[in-house]
């Protein structure tokens, strides 16, 4: 069964704070992504990776750095949190070819305070 | 651009109608389309995928078509239940990048 699965389903941080979240698939896909998910503005990618070590910006890239060092695993990393980054952030992932279906983790409910 | 479009915002229906959901896409050189659920606070579940040669895709009671042409997708929804209450989303995809709706919150009544 394809399983996406985050470190933490909620999340407290303080402002400045380095913060990251994990993000681990098991179905061996090439692509991972992170998006953040706000009322009235939908989902918005943050970045996505295609393979281990690379990376590509997605729509709003900034203040947010990822890590991919394994084929399983996507971090994202807030460097200095702050309260406007404050959201529900989703992780996905899917196969380089084929269909491109994604698909998604529980998602982290991270509240900057 | 590509831009998707969901309408209506929400919807609710009593329990056991048949209902359509509606998206919209401006750019019909599509990859495939996904229909996908959300229920409140949690993560997305993909409901049916449409590639763009397909004319439809079917599971279970529902049923979503693609009519590219149009830049059109519905997601049909038969026998309604209170089970099925949540937010569907419609995401384009054009270059294994997804393109999102901003989503149908649905409310079935008992």
């Amino acid at each position: 069964d394809v399983k996406v699965t985050q470190s933490s389903r909620y999340l407290v941080k303080r402002t400045g704070e380095k913060v990251f979240l994990e993000c681990v698939q098991d179905m061996d896909h090439e692509n991972m992504f992170w998006y953040r998910q706000d009322p009235g503005l939908g989902l918005r990618l943050i970045y996505f990776s295609y393979d281990v070590k690379m990376k590509e910006k997605g729509d709003i890239p900034e203040g947010y750095s990822v890590s991919r060092e394994k084929k399983e695993r996507f971090s994202l990393i807030l460097e200095s949190a702050s309260t406007n980054q404050t959201s529900m952030y989703l992780c996905a992932s899917s196969f380089l070819r084929g269909t491109y279906e994604q698909y998604f983790g529980p998602g982290t409910r991270l509240t900057v305070t | 651009k590509q831009e998707v479009t969901q309408i209506p915002a929400a919807l609710s229906v009593p329990e056991g109608e048949n209902l359509v959901l509606n998206c919209s896409f401006t750019d019909s050189a599509i990859y495939n389309l996904q229909w996908f659920r959300q229920d409140p606070g949690k993560g997305l579940t993909s409901l049916l995928l449409i590639q763009s040669s397909q004319r439809e895709q079917t599971s279970g009671r529902l049923n979503a078509s693609l009519d590219k042409s149009s830049g059109r997708s519905t997601l049909y929804i038969a026998a309604s239940q209170p089970g099925d209450s949540a937010t569907y989303l419609c995401a384009v995809n054009g270059n294994y990048q997804l393109i999102w709706g901003a989503g149908t919150k649905l409310i079935i009544k008992p």
